[in-house]
Formats: structure tokens, C-alpha cells, sequence
């Protein structure tokens, strides 16, 4: 969950198919995690959230997956449209070390029309 | 709830003078947090609140930044004598106790020190 900003990895993505986006992340004492999607000029929007005792969770066209053995949270997003085109963090929390999330350092997406 | 408000949207100032930013959490959230988001180091937390106490100020770069929760519904964070390099978008954030739907996020302040 180490913060790096130097360069954002992009995926690029067709309008219609299916994104999916990855993070790795540090703390395997780390209990729960949000994706978040910053479009330009605003602030991180939540998109889903899961805890520690879960490996899977769907929203409305977005799924979290966790896999806690190898410490790997993925986003994928359904039927990508143009509006998906923005950054999207992962953060991470681990209660007993305090309430404060560490953000990722982010993946662009680009929706091709 | 209008969600977490932040001003001003844009600051521009000279190194050297004394910049607030502000923040309004969504009522009823315990937790007030301050993130700093740069192209070099991505979104880092500044310092958070809980209850109007400052928990953990350990991500607060240098004496020269400060921060303060009076009540429940008002947070400063003051960069005093600010510098060039204190040019970042800075975001509150607020999150009630159990977490419910994430920690939301204000649209943020840009600042900029010439």
C-alpha cells in the first residue's frame, strides 16, 4: 500500500469490454480495503469496499476480488463505458494500527470508444 | 448531506505567507482525516482526527504544518511559512465509526506557492 506517484500504470480498455484492474498490497495485518475513482480536478469517489473475511463482493457492474494469501485486491468492472475513464486507488486499513487508510498509487484507465 | 466541503477550491500565494485550508466532515462522522496528493508521492495522510482529537500526526511533513479540530463540524490545516514545495491538492476526508460506505472525500484545495 506503499504511496508511489511517479508514474501511473494505464490500462487501456474498448468501450463494451471488461476492465479489470489489480493491486498489490503490504500489510497482511490489513482488515479492509475500498477502491476509490478520482476523475480529474475531484476527489477519490468510494466505488466498493470489503473486509478481511471475505474474497469476493459485487456492486452495480463492479466486483472486488481479495486474496489475502498473496496479499492482491483486483476491480473488475463490467461493460466499461466512457465514463469509467479516470484513476483508480486501492487503499488499505488495518484497524488495530489505527482508523487511516494507505492508498496505492493508482491505475488510469482509458476508455476507447 | 452536501458531503465534506473544502475551501477554498484554489489557493495561490507567495513562499512565505501563511495559508488555512478548511474543512466541513459530513455530520456525524467521528473521524476527520487530511490527505496531500502529488504527482511524486501520490495521496498521503497528513494527520486524522477522532472525536476532535488528533490520533496519529505522523504524516504532518514539518513544524511548519498545523492542524486543528475545534468542533465536530470544522477542521484547519495551516502551512506557516509555506514554501514551493507545499504546492499539492490537499483532501478531507470523513468517516463515521464503523465505517459505513468508506471515508468520504471532499473535491480538495489546490495549492499552489510561488
Amino acid at each position: 500500500g506503499e504511496s508511489v506517484g511517479l508514474h501511473l500504470p494505464t490500462l487501456s480498455v474498448q468501450e463494451g469490454d471488461n476492465s479489470i484492474i489489480n493491486c498489490a498490497y503490504s500489510n497482511s495485518a490489513s482488515d479492509y480495503f475500498i477502491w476509490y475513482k478520482q476523475e480529474s480536478g475531484k476527489g477519490p469517489q468510494f466505488i466498493i469496499d470489503i473486509r478481511s473475511n471475505m474474497d469476493k463482493r459485487q456492486g452495480q457492474r463492479v466486483t472486488v476480488l481479495l486474496n489475502k494469501t498473496v496479499k492482491h485486491l483486483s476491480l473488475q468492472i463490467a461493460a466499461t463505458q466512457p465514463g469509467d475513464s479516470a484513476v483508480y486507488f486501492c487503499a488499505e486499513r488495518n484497524k488495530a494500527a489505527g482508523n487511516k487508510l494507505t492508498f496505492g498509487g493508482g491505475t488510469r484507465v482509458l476508455v476507447k470508444p | 448531506d452536501a458531503g465534506v466541503i473544502q475551501s477554498p477550491r484554489h489557493e495561490v500565494t507567495e513562499m512565505g505567507q501563511e495559508v488555512t485550508l478548511r474543512c466541513k466532515p459530513i455530520s456525524g462522522h467521528d473521524y476527520l482525516f487530511w490527505y496531500r496528493q502529488t504527482m511524486m508521492r501520490g495521496l498521503e495522510l497528513l494527520i486524522y482526527f477522532n472525536n476532535n482529537v488528533p490520533i496519529d500526526d505522523s504524516g504532518m511533513p514539518e513544524d511548519r504544518f498545523s492542524a486543528k479540530m475545534p468542533n465536530a463540524s470544522f477542521s484547519t490545516l495551516k502551512i506557516q511559512p509555506s514554501e514551493p514545495r507545499d504546492s499539492a491538492v490537499y483532501f478531507c476526508a470523513s468517516s463515521s465509526q464503523d465505517n459505513r460506505h468508506g471515508y468520504t472525500f471532499g473535491s480538495g484545495t489546490r495549492l499552489t506557492v510561488v
